[in-house]
């Protein structure tokens, strides 16, 4: 029962335009929500996160939205760099960190 | 500082035979973790350590046991292999599980049950 769901498993862009990774969850009861980025051969790294009180969070090139009535929220990555070039995976937990719920990853390809 | 290691980075098991895969995190964190990930799934979790001296059941805990063996220090074993262990683990440590934070991860252990 995958309760959060990466529908792309992958994503291509040209430097400088816009990425979008998407994530759905079907579990109402999360109420936070991250984005970890992995590079081969190393673990993944958090990238940005966003409680559930708040529809945006940036940081600098990164902004996540978060659509609670869908339960959507999407990673935007402007501009894209080549160095993007990544796995983005979403996550979400309900309350602590004790139950962890990741997507299957996107992996992003951006192009010089 | 190291933050998250593992050893080791690659194995092969033959079915039935044990093995022990090791973390260790330098942070002070009191929270630990083991997932594995396999293709088209996401990171699940195997076990979690909330504190030295704790260990519950996470997702996916079936084959799977581990101990904590210090703050520093959490291990994951398997008893008895079988192919379906075939994945890449990762360790992963917060400061706290009952917060919502960031887990810090360890480079991974690609492990081949044959």
């Amino acid at each position: 029962d995958q309760q959060v769901k990466q529908n792309s498993p992958s994503l291509s862009v040209q430097e400088g335009r816009i990425s979008i990774l998407n994530c759905d969850y079907t579990n109402s009861m999360f109420d936070y929500f991250l984005w970890y980025k992995k590079y081969p051969a190393e673990g993944p790294t958090f990238l940005i996160s966003i409680s559930s009180i708040k529809d945006k969070n940036e940081d600098g090139r990164f902004t996540v939205f978060l659509n609670k009535s869908a339960k959507h929220l999407s990673l935007h990555i402007v501009p894209s760099q080549p160095g993007d070039s990544a796995v983005y995976f979403c996550a979400a937990s309900a309350g602590n960190n004790n139950d962890m719920r990741f997507g299957a990853g996107t992996r992003l390809t951006v192009k010089p | 500082n190291a933050g998250v290691t593992q050893t080791p980075k690659f194995q092969v098991l033959k079915t039935g035979q044990s093995m022990t895969l090791q973390c260790a995190q330098d942070m002070n964190h009191n929270s630990m973790y083991w997932y594995r990930q396999d293709p088209g799934m996401g990171l699940r979790l195997i076990y979690y350590s909330a504190s030295e001296g704790t260990t519950d059941k996470g997702e996916v805990p079936n084959g799977y046991n581990v101990s904590r063996l210090n703050k520093r220090e959490f291990s994951l074993r398997l008893e008895s292999a079988a192919p379906s262990q075939t994945s890449v683990y990762f360790c992963a440590s917060s400061p706290d599980s009952y917060f919502q934070e960031t887990q810090y991860f360890g480079p991974g252990t690609r492990l081949l049950v044959l």
